[in-house]
């Protein structure tokens, strides 16, 4: 089963209005997570790490003030699309990596499909 | 120079056939070499994960990486339909900031 939790999967919001996504470690603790967004037919390309209990810190050429990334918990990650535009309309993922004894593996969420009509 | 170099396709093959994903990239401060399969409308998910120069093998499919000349492959024998996806490279350094190749597109006819 998933072990990182993307919620909502789909989203359609109105041109203007704020929308939050948020991203869920499922059975274990992240005190990182990444961003992406993929356009399509186009690769994932890392938006942001979000940082537990400090600032994100953002990729050259992102908007942080657009794009809104808390991470208060050890388990959950927001990313807030803020005044959405058209443009924005794309699909989001995030992951996070999880440490264990054979190794460490990053894992990805299912995505959320962001639609600004 | 793009981080990470990679065709993306697509690559169209028979049921059956040796398939071969290949990316390039820049930075040598790459340690960590991972394959992603991605299906359409879908998060990606991990197959293969090597560090450092070397083989690994896991059922049908094969990882290699060369260090020396910054090349990473992918190799899927017996290919199958269930196998058409895209696949995208993403070489990593020592932390967990993943860069993503742009994927190839892999289509494996019946």
């Amino acid at each position: 089963g998933a072990v990182v939790s993307q919620h909502p999967s789909r989203v359609i919001c109105k041109s203007g209005t704020s929308v939050k996504i948020e991203c869920r470690s499922l059975d274990f603790q992240a005190t990182t997570m990444f961003w992406y967004r993929q356009f399509p037919k186009q690769s994932l390309m890392l938006m942001a790490t979000s940082n537990e209990g400090s600032k994100a810190t953002y990729e050259q050429g992102v908007e942080k003030d657009k794009f809104l990334i808390n991470h208060a918990s050890l388990t959950l990650s927001t990313l807030t699309v803020t005044s959405a535009h058209p443009e924005d309309s794309s699909f989001y993922i995030c992951s996070a990596p999880k440490m264990g004894d054979s190794g460490n593996t990053i894992y990805f969420g299912e995505g959320s499909w962001l639609t600004v009509v | 120079q793009k981080e990470v170099e990679q065709d993306p396709g697509p690559l169209s093959v028979p049921e059956g056939a040796i398939v071969s994903l290949n990316c390039t990239y820049s930075n040598s401060a790459f340690q960590y070499f991972m394959w992603y399969r991605q299906y359409s409308r879908k998060g990606p998910e991990l197959l293969m994960y090597t560090y450092s120069s070397g083989n690994k093998e896991d059922g049908r499919f094969t990882a290699q990486v060369d260090k020396s000349s910054k090349y990473i492959s992918l190799f899927i024998r017996d290919s199958q339909p269930s196998d058409s996806a895209t696949y995208l490279c993403a070489p990593a350094p020592g932390g967990f900031k993943t860069i993503f190749g742009a994927g190839t597109r892999l289509f494996v006819k019946a």
